[in-house]
């Protein structure tokens, strides 16, 4: 079945030690979203790929970075997390923007000791 | 720029009771409609969606849910609610003029009391 997934479903980090997410998709969705949520919270869009186009939310810390080197392949780096940053974390994806509706992943869920 | 309101953060229903979780949105045109649902450590799933049509569209696991224009509202329902639908639920609504991203609102969280 065409998906998106992510990886690992649980990571455990140190406090300032980088950590990268993966998300891959086999839906061969053009926009790819990373949202960050926190404990009984809606989910809070990060940053969005356009194809290669990267969009940037205006309060997203600069602590978090994006990479998108192919089609089906996204990441999410966090250069130096923090107690803070402990969340789950969602990737989804969409067909030419999300107006029409999004597919998230199972999510990965992050903490930070 | 479009919003949505769930004004109940916490309902608490007996199994087999009916259900009614309240979506409110704000938007300039006919927006297109999403709840989505999820479950502890999970990520979200679609329940079902409205783009044009049928104002009473249904989804899965028996849910359903009305497209109110006058009401400005998207209310999601079901007539007898299992110990398994417990979890979250969002409402998002989409409009192509607001660089084609959904909105979420803040979540209704179900419990179900046996």
């Amino acid at each position: 079945d065409a998906m998106v997934i992510q990886n690992p479903r649980y990571q455990v980090t140190q406090f300032g030690k980088p950590v990268t997410l993966s998300c891959s998709q086999t839906l061969n969705h053009n926009v790819m979203y990373w949202y960050q949520q926190k404990s009984s919270q809606a989910p809070k869009l990060l940053f969005h790929y356009y194809d290669k186009d990267f969009n940037n939310e205006a309060d997203t810390p600069d602590n978090f970075q994006s990479r998108r080197p192919n089609t089906s392949f996204c990441f999410l780096d966090i250069r130096s997390p923090g107690l803070g940053d402990a969340a789950m974390y969602l990737c989804a994806t969409s067909r030419e923007g999300g107006a029409r509706g999004y597919t998230f992943g199972s999510g990965t869920r992050l903490t930070v000791v | 720029a479009q919003s949505v309101t769930q004004p109940d953060i916490h309902i608490t229903v007996s199994e087999g009771a009916s259900l009614e979780l309240r979506c409110n949105y704000s938007y300039g045109a006919t927006p297109y409609l999403f709840w989505y649902v999820q479950s502890p450590g999970q990520g979200l799933q679609l329940l079902l969606k409205y783009f044009s049509g049928d104002t009473l569209v249904q989804g899965i696991k028996g849910f359903e849910a009305e497209f109110k224009r006058s009401q400005s509202s998207f209310n999601l329902r079901k007539p007898s609610v299992h110990w398994s639908d417990a979890a979250e639920y969002f409402c998002a609504v989409g409009a192509w003029n607001a660089g084609n991203m959904l909105t979420f609102g803040g979540g209704t969280r179900l419990m179900v009391k046996p």
